[in-house]
């Protein structure tokens, strides 16, 4: 089966810079992805891994380690707008994903 | 282009009765998901459909859940009958790629169920 763990909470300030880790146990391994859903809406795709390294897109960057089973999205510049649950996704070569069951990231002023 | 659709958007119920949820993904998308979300978890698949083949169905709770996609386009999730421990978000969303690659999955604004 497929299973992951990341923090349910954390909070940081505007301008600060946080980081939102996953581990993972999962056979067939492809891929990790990151979600983020704003109370009441729906998940949105925020990036993906498949190979190891850092992957940047605007003020997110996402991590992939897999001989660690592990990942992280990393958050800067944050926004109040940043506030939303942060979900990480395993992909396996079935096509089949998992969800982890979120961290909910607060901004403060 | 347009998103992912779903209707209604809030379903209220009591235990024993029926509901049936409706899909429409974005076109040309082949692979299109059911997932159940309950409040502070995370989305749980419940169905994986390739165009109309089910590719993974194991975590749907078959003598209750029932769906299909018919056309290899949109799809129907139905509960029948539905339990108090159902009430959760029930979302849809499609990706263009086959079951080979994982690729980005496109989210429906999700349809609220509460069971009474």
């Amino acid at each position: 089966g497929q299973s992951l763990e990341q923090p349910s909470e954390v909070t940081a300030v505007e301008g600060a810079i946080v980081q939102i880790n996953c581990t993972y146990q999962t056979s067939g391994f492809y891929g990790l992805s990151w979600y983020q859903q704003h109370d009441g809406g729906a998940p949105t795709f925020l990036s993906y891994n498949a190979l190891d390294g850092l992957e940047e897109t605007g003020r997110f960057s996402s991590f992939l380690s897999r001989s660690d089973s592990y990942g992280y999205l990393l958050l800067q510049e944050l926004q109040m707008k940043d506030s939303a649950s942060y979900f990480c996704a395993v992909g396996n070569n079935a096509g089949k994903s998992t969800f982890g069951d979120g961290t909910t990231l607060t901004v403060k002023p | 282009e347009a998103g992912v659709a779903q209707s209604p958007r809030y379903k209220i119920i009591e235990k024993r009765q029926s509901v049936a949820f409706w899909c429409n993904p974005i076109s040309g998308h082949a692979t299109l998901y059911w997932y159940q979300q309950i409040l502070g978890q995370g989305p749980k698949l419940l169905i994986q459909f390739q165009n109309n083949g089910v590719v993974d169905d194991s975590q749907l709770p078959k003598d209750r859940f029932s769906a299909e996609r018919l056309k290899g386009v949109d799809s129907t999730l139905k509960i029948q009958p539905a339990k108090l421990e159902d009430s959760a978000v029930y979302l849809c969303a499609s990706s263009l790629a086959g079951t080979s690659v994982y690729n980005e999955q496109f989210f429906g604004p999700g349809t609220r169920l509460t069971v009474l």
